[in-house]
């Protein structure tokens, strides 16, 4: 069974503290890996995807990387705007579905 | 571009009553659509997935129902609702198919927080 697990469930850092989050997964042949930024009561909004190990993909002060067991978001230098909940998935080749971790909750502090 | 558009935004309920979420999707066609909900703040739950007019896939067996009447439209539906039903429900949408690299990105809406009670 497909399966995500995100750690830690929260994070707290300091403005200009750099840090990563974690994403494990095991998937039947994966198609794609997927990270979101939540914002309280709001809908996910599209990060990045990645598809193979070794992938690599930056925007702004975020960096995700691929291996084949899990996926790591690299914050670098981060800004309290970055404050919000990043969530990982992953599609497998079992249907096509969309496998959601429970997220990581960042607050980052002035 | 695309617009995905849900509403109503929030929805305070009694238990028993009933249910309708409404989503649309402008600016594409034959989307994939979705329904998602997440309890606690947290995880995603998929709830019921569609690929065209009429189809629908359930995921999880519950107190809900899903249905498409046009090809940008998903509605979320309850004939009576549950306290458990409570929760953030998202709807989503994407283009392509599972073959299709780079065409599975899931797009959401901005959410419906109902509350039952």
């Amino acid at each position: 069974e497909d399966q995500v697990t995100q750690s830690p469930e929260a994070l707290r850092l300091q403005e200009g503290e750099s840090s990563s989050l974690n994403c494990s997964y095991t998937v039947s042949g994966l198609r794609g890996l997927f990270w979101y930024r939540q914002d309280p009561g709001k809908g996910p909004e599209f990060l990045f995807t990645l598809y193979s190990a070794g992938e690599e993909k930056e925007k702004e002060r975020l960096k995700a990387t691929l291996t084949k067991k899990e996926s790591f978001l690299h914050i670098t230098a981060p800004k309290p705007e970055d404050s919000a909940t990043y969530l990982c998935a992953v599609r497998g080749n079992q249907g096509g579905k969309l496998i959601f971790g429970q997220g990581t909750e960042l607050s980052v502090k002035p | 571009s695309q617009t995905i558009h849900q509403w109503p935004a929030t929805l305070v309920q009694p238990v028993g009553s009933p249910l309708s979420l409404e989503c649309t999707v402008e600016g594409t066609s034959n989307p994939n659509l979705y329904w998602y909900r997440q309890a606690a703040g947290r995880g995603l739950q998929l709830l019921f997935y569609s690929v065209g007019i009429g189809q629908i896939s359930s995921e999880v067996p519950q107190n809900l129902s899903a249905s498409r009447p046009q090809d940008r439209q998903f509605i979320l539906s309850s004939k009576k609702l549950l306290l458990s039903d409570s929760g953030f429900y998202l709807c989503a949408w994407s283009t392509g198919t599972s073959g299709s690299f780079g065409a599975n990105v899931l797009t959401f809406g901005a959410g419906s927080r109902l509350t039952v009670l």
